[in-house]
């Protein structure tokens, strides 16, 4: 069984600010990392994701997340953030284990609600 | 592109009524899901299917069936509902892939409400 933690429910910042959101994952085998975001009345969308080689991971609007295995963390952060990132941030997990059966179905952490103030 | 449709966007029952949540997907994804979001918990599986008739439990299924008859359509059924069902729904689609490691797509949910 996986498990997945953000350690922040809500992270206020001003714009241009740098920000991390937190994400720790328990497994006992290998998985894949992703973050997702959902903007207000929206569905999720993949941010950016974690399947194998270099273990820093950018997506196209700035963010970034580093796999550390050695801690089972995934944190996510953005060296200036705008207005326009205010929404909530999921972390999740997903099964990569050799003959696994778990489909690609993610288990979800709480989520992170940043919010970007002027 | 349509992608991943819900519908009803939002619905308010009744203790006890029964209702479908339709969804479809027209990227000819095999991989379907349905997950309930509730404040502050993220988002927890409710039924997922690999295939046309072929479909399987999640993490929180009690209350709730699918069917999956076409690629294209997977509703989730409620019966008898309960407050406890009281949530945001969403349905997402992925193609197969050997490793298991591609993009869920999802809609934009249904709000649904029981009183």
């Amino acid at each position: 069984a996986q498990s997945v933690t953000q350690l922040d429910s809500q992270v206020p910042v001003f714009e241009e600010a740098p920000v991390e959101l937190r994400c720790n994952y328990s497994s006992s085998v290998s998985v894949y990392l992703f973050w997702y975001v959902q903007y207000p009345n929206q569905g999720l969308q993949l941010l950016l994701k974690y399947l194998s080689g270099s273990t820093l991971v950018e997506s196209i609007n700035g963010f970034e997340a580093e796999f550390n295995k050695s801690q089972t963390s995934f944190h996510l952060r953005k060296p200036s953030v705008h207005i326009s990132d205010t929404a909530e941030y999921f972390c999740a997990v997903s099964d990569h284990s050799a003959g696994g059966t778990s489909y690609g179905k993610l288990t979800f952490g709480q989520g992170t609600i940043l919010t970007v103030h002027p | 592109n349509a992608g991943v449709t819900q519908t009803p966007k939002f619905r308010i029952l009744k203790i006890g009524q029964s209702m479908t949540l339709q969804c479809t997907q027209d990227m000819n994804h095999n991989y379907m899901y349905w997950y309930r979001q509730d404040p502050g918990m993220g988002l927890k599986l409710i039924y997922y299917s690999v295939g046309a008739g072929i479909t399987d439990k999640g993490e929180v299924p009690n209350g709730y069936n699918v069917s999956r008859s076409t690629t294209e359509d997977f509703p989730l059924r409620l019966e008898l509902a309960a407050p406890s069902q009281t949530s945001v729904y969403f349905c997402a689609s992925r193609r197969q892939q050997g490793n298991y490691g591609g993009e869920l797509f999802f809609g934009e949910g249904s709000r649904l409400t029981v009183l």
